[in-house]
């Protein structure tokens, strides 16, 4: 399977706990995302990555929230000390960057609960 | 600022009669738009997108919507439902050019029934 692969693909920790996630992507794309997906609302972007540069990372959602991608090609999202509200679905997707805008593919998820 | 707004949290259609998703958009530059579908277990996938040429898009399995720039609206339609079209959709807004800053709606659950 060539597609964008995500590890674990569900996690249950405790409060307080750090947890992180592993996302793998489509080998030839350059650009890494990571997006949030809490019930009944869609993806919320994250952050991202051109190769192993970050380019936006504003909307991560505290300082509990860290990404890397130190090769420019898997990438890990850390949440330090878990909080109840941290709980949802961490969605990776890549692309390359000569597409057009939006053309993005998904992983099938890291589905997070925090106890 | 850009934001989507799907009018419908669930649709409910029966098999082999059309499928209308309705989608208005607000973006304070020209957008591009998309729908993208999501079935159970599986990741987000493409359906079609809007970026600035044909205000009609064909998509994949059948679906096309239509810009409307007067309407701010990008509806996804089909003219005939099937069974494997159960999905959540979503409607998505990006700045034309530049990196790939999606903006999600709240998704339509999408129910056929036979």
């Amino acid at each position: 399977d060539t597609g964008v692969s995500q590890d674990p693909r569900h996690k249950i920790t405790k409060r307080g706990q750090n947890v992180t996630f592993r996302c793998d992507p489509i080998s030839e794309h350059n650009r890494l995302y990571w997006y949030r997906q809490t019930l009944g609302q869609g993806p919320e972007f994250l952050t991202y990555f051109q190769n192993e540069a970050q380019l936006e990372k504003s909307r991560l959602l505290s300082d509990r929230f860290s990404a890397e991608r130190p090769k420019g090609s898997f990438s890990t999202l850390e949440i330090q000390r878990t909080e109840q509200g941290d709980s949802a679905m961490y969605l990776c997707a890549s692309s390359f960057s000569r597409a057009g805008a939006g053309e993005l593919f998904f992983g099938e998820g890291s589905r997070l609960t925090v106890l | 600022a850009q934001s989507v707004t799907q009018l419908d949290s669930h649709v409910s259609v029966s098999e082999g009669t059309p499928v209308l998703l309705r989608c208005n958009y607000s973006s304070s530059y020209s957008p591009s738009l998309f729908w993208y579908v999501q079935h159970p277990n599986k990741g987000l996938q493409l359906l079609l997108k809007y970026t600035s040429a044909a205000t009609l898009v064909k998509g994949i399995n059948g679906f096309e919507a239509e810009f409307k720039k007067s309407e701010t609206s990008f509806h996804l339609t089909k003219p005939s439902a099937h069974m494997s079209d159960a999905a959540e959709y979503f409607c998505v807004v990006s700045p034309l050019s530049g990196y790939s800053t999606l903006t999600f709606g709240k998704g339509t659950m999408l129910l056929v029934s036979p």
